[in-house]
């Protein structure tokens, strides 16, 4: 049972496009939500993160939009660059709570075409 | 600083062997894990530390073990390896255990089981 579930798997948008891509979570407890991209053959690494006494959280390019009355959270890739292709992955995290533990979404795969 | 380490890079085994996934952080921190890495199952946490010491299981611990005797190093022990445990292992490791705070991923180690 994934706690996070994520959405599309994968989407093609074309070079100045916008991606969205959306999570939607369980457990309410949940009280920090970062965004990972991943390059192939690399590690995940952290690129915008969002607390739930916020409603959105803009970092350049990218936006987090956070409904926390529907448990939904969601990424927006404004001007979408080729080398925005990766894959990104939502998760959630309790804060305080043993261990700095991250539960993740599936990832969805982002291809922006020149 | 190197950040994380991972070695090896690639490893290819047959069921039953043994094996052992070296980790290793020079940034100090307190918390380190271990996920692996399926296509469509997003990351899912193995096992996890809070510190020298303290291990704790994750979210699919089963044939896994692990230890840290040190600060730096968190090697994960294949016992006996089956062709379910094929996936792409990432270690973890952040600042704090309990504080939203970044993860840092080492580039993974990818393998295969026969």
């Amino acid at each position: 049972q994934q706690q996070v579930k994520q959405s599309p798997q994968s989407l093609i948008v074309q070079k100045g496009g916008i991606s969205i891509i959306n999570c939607a979570y369980e457990n309410t407890a949940f009280d920090y939500f970062p965004w990972y991209q991943q390059f192939p053959g690399k590690g995940p690494a952290l690129l915008i993160a969002i607390r739930p006494d916020v409603s959105e959280k803009k970092e350049g390019r990218f936006t987090i939009s956070f409904n926390k009355s529907a448990k939904q959270f969601s990424l927006h890739i404004m001007d979408s660059q080729p080398g925005d292709s990766a894959t990104y992955f939502c998760a959630a995290s309790i804060e305080g709570a043993a261990g700095n533990k991250l539960t993740f979404g599936g990832g969805t795969r982002v291809l922006v075409k020149p | 600083n190197a950040g994380v380490t991972q070695t090896p890079k690639f490893q290819v085994l047959k069921t039953g062997q043994s094996m052992t996934l070296q980790c290793a952080q020079d940034m100090n921190h307190e918390y380190m894990s271990w996920y692996r890495q399926d296509p469509g199952m997003g990351l899912r946490l193995i096992h996890y530390s809070v510190g020298a010491g303290i291990t704790d299981q994750g979210e699919v611990p089963n044939g896994y073990n692990v230890s840290r005797s040190t600060t730096e190093d968190f090697p994960l022990r294949l016992l006996s390896a089956a062709p379910s445990q094929t996936s792409v292992y990432f270690c973890a490791s952040s600042y704090s255990s309990t504080k939203r705070n970044e993860q840092f991923f080492g580039p993974g180690t990818r393998l295969t089981v026969l």
